[in-house]
């Protein structure tokens, strides 16, 4: 079945920096890559989603770029602000399900 | 909308008690989901479901079942409680998968075996 790989596990940014996240996926079937953000105790929100037939997708200071024939996708942050500091998962659409990364931790030091 | 709505919050259960952690969406979805998020760790789906009557296991099925009777509702039971099932779980739904609308998450049900 499909596997997500999500690096770097934490990730510490002064404020203003930007943060890359990266992931990779195994079943070069799947076509969906949504990015979410959970705060502490809080539900994962949606943030950011690519698919496979675009390469980059820009909101404001967030952006995911996808390379199909590597198999992997990036979250890219520009201007960090301390209300960034959150988890951030990955995940790859499979047959009807969402695989999740294991996510990693950023924090924004003011 | 109400969205995602989960019950209960917070449950302490013992070992080999059973529980039944309700989920309920108002947003007419077709595709519910159910995960568990272990301390620090990601999202493992638990079960999901496509449709009223369809249920399907996801990657960490074992001690858990699911129903789903109606559209709205994606009830989880537990049936002989265990140290391991201590997590967050969260319930999910979504209108198809590859909508604009993706996955709506429920605030979660923080549940404790002891």
């Amino acid at each position: 079945g499909e596997n997500v790989e999500q690096h770097p596990s934490t990730l510490s940014v002064q404020e203003g920096d930007s943060a890359v996240i990266k992931c990779t996926y195994s079943d070069s079937a799947s076509n969906y890559f949504p990015w979410y953000k959970q705060e502490l105790g809080k539900r994962p929100q949606l943030i950011i989603d690519i698919r496979s037939n675009v390469g980059e997708k820009k909101d404001q200071r967030i952006a995911v770029t996808l390379n199909k024939t590597a198999k992997h996708f990036s979250l890219h942050i520009t201007e960090t602000q301390p209300e960034d500091s959150a988890v951030y998962f990955c995940a790859s659409y499979n047959t009807d399900k969402l695989i999740f990364g294991t996510g990693t931790r950023l924090q924004v030091f003011p | 909308n109400a969205g995602v709505t989960q019950t209960p919050k917070f449950r302490i259960l013992k070992i080999g008690q059973s529980m039944t952690l309700q989920c309920t969406q108002d947003m007419n979805h077709n595709y519910m989901y159910w995960y568990r998020q272990d301390p620090g760790m990601g999202l493992k789906l638990i079960y999901y479901s496509v449709g009223a009557g369809i249920t399907d296991k996801g990657e960490v099925p074992n001690g858990y079942n699911v129903s789903r009777s109606t559209t709205e509702d994606f009830p989880l039971r537990l049936e002989l409680a265990a140290p391991s099932q201590t997590s967050v779980y969260f319930c999910a739904s979504s209108y198809a998968v590859l909508s604009t609308d993706t996955q709506y998450f429920g605030p979660g049900t923080r549940l404790t075996v002891l």
